[in-house]
């Protein structure tokens, strides 16, 4: 089964506007840790914000926040005030505390498109 | 946290041949993870390596395609041997923060091109 679930494969957004990419996960473990990533189409990995299931505020970074939902199961990223520079590939992943350093499991991704 | 230098950062290679990926952390690490980015898809883990050990690997692939070396806590490499255009992908390395509540890291990416 799917741990990580992204259903958006393709987001279009306005410059300016906020935006909502969606992640659901699914884990029977209730310790576990939720990270976002951006892709450019340079390929390389950005790690943009991370919420820990015992957390008890939603994550927030700079213009990234977290829509936590911990009994739907769900993390989803929101990027306010969109900019060109935010059009890219996002990956919802997901770590799970079974034992420390364990490589982290990825959803399908949303790509993103802002435009002008 | 950790850099990783990843390197070559893309190559075009003839089917048949055989590339091998290096990844220099500047930290030591136990372990490193080798994933797979297929065109327009996920990450897909390849396989996890432990110094002084042999690679674990996931369903899917095996070591005779994917050798791996892990001769120290700071490097690693992996080789696409005996390449198809179906192994066209970007190849990533990474190491993990060490605890539940750190980020990964990444490598630069490779993008493999076989022709």
């Amino acid at each position: 089964a799917q741990k990580i679930t992204q259903t958006q494969p393709g987001m279009f957004v306005q410059e300016k506007e906020a935006v909502t990419l969606d992640c659901t996960y699914d884990t029977s473990d209730p310790s576990y840790g939720l990270f976002w990533y951006k892709q450019p189409s340079s390929g390389e990995m950005i790690f943009l914000i991370y919420q820990g299931s015992y957390d008890q505020q939603n994550a927030t970074e700079g213009r990234y926040s977290l829509n936590f939902q911990k009994a739907r199961k769900s993390a989803n990223l929101v990027i306010s005030a969109s900019q060109l520079g935010d059009s890219a590939m996002y990956f919802c992943a997901m770590r799970e505390a079974t034992a420390g350093n364990t490589p982290l499991v990825f959803g399908k991704g949303t790509r993103l498109s802002v435009i002008a | 946290s950790a850099v990783i230098s990843q390197k070559p950062s893309r190559d075009i290679c003839q089917r048949g041949t055989s590339l091998t990926i290096q990844c220099q952390v500047d930290s030591q690490v136990t372990m490193m993870f080798w994933y797979r980015q297929q065109p327009g898809q996920s990450l897909t883990l390849i396989a996890t390596a432990n110094q002084g050990s042999e690679a674990t690997y996931e369903s899917g692939f095996v070591i005779d395609k994917f050798p791996i070396s892990r001769p120290n806590l700071t490097f690693s490499t992996l080789t696409v041997s005996n390449m198809s255009p179906e192994d066209s992908s970007i190849y990533l390395c990474s190491v993990g923060g060490g605890a539940l509540n750190t980020e990964a890291f990444f490598g630069q990416g490779t993008r493999l091109t076989v022709v």
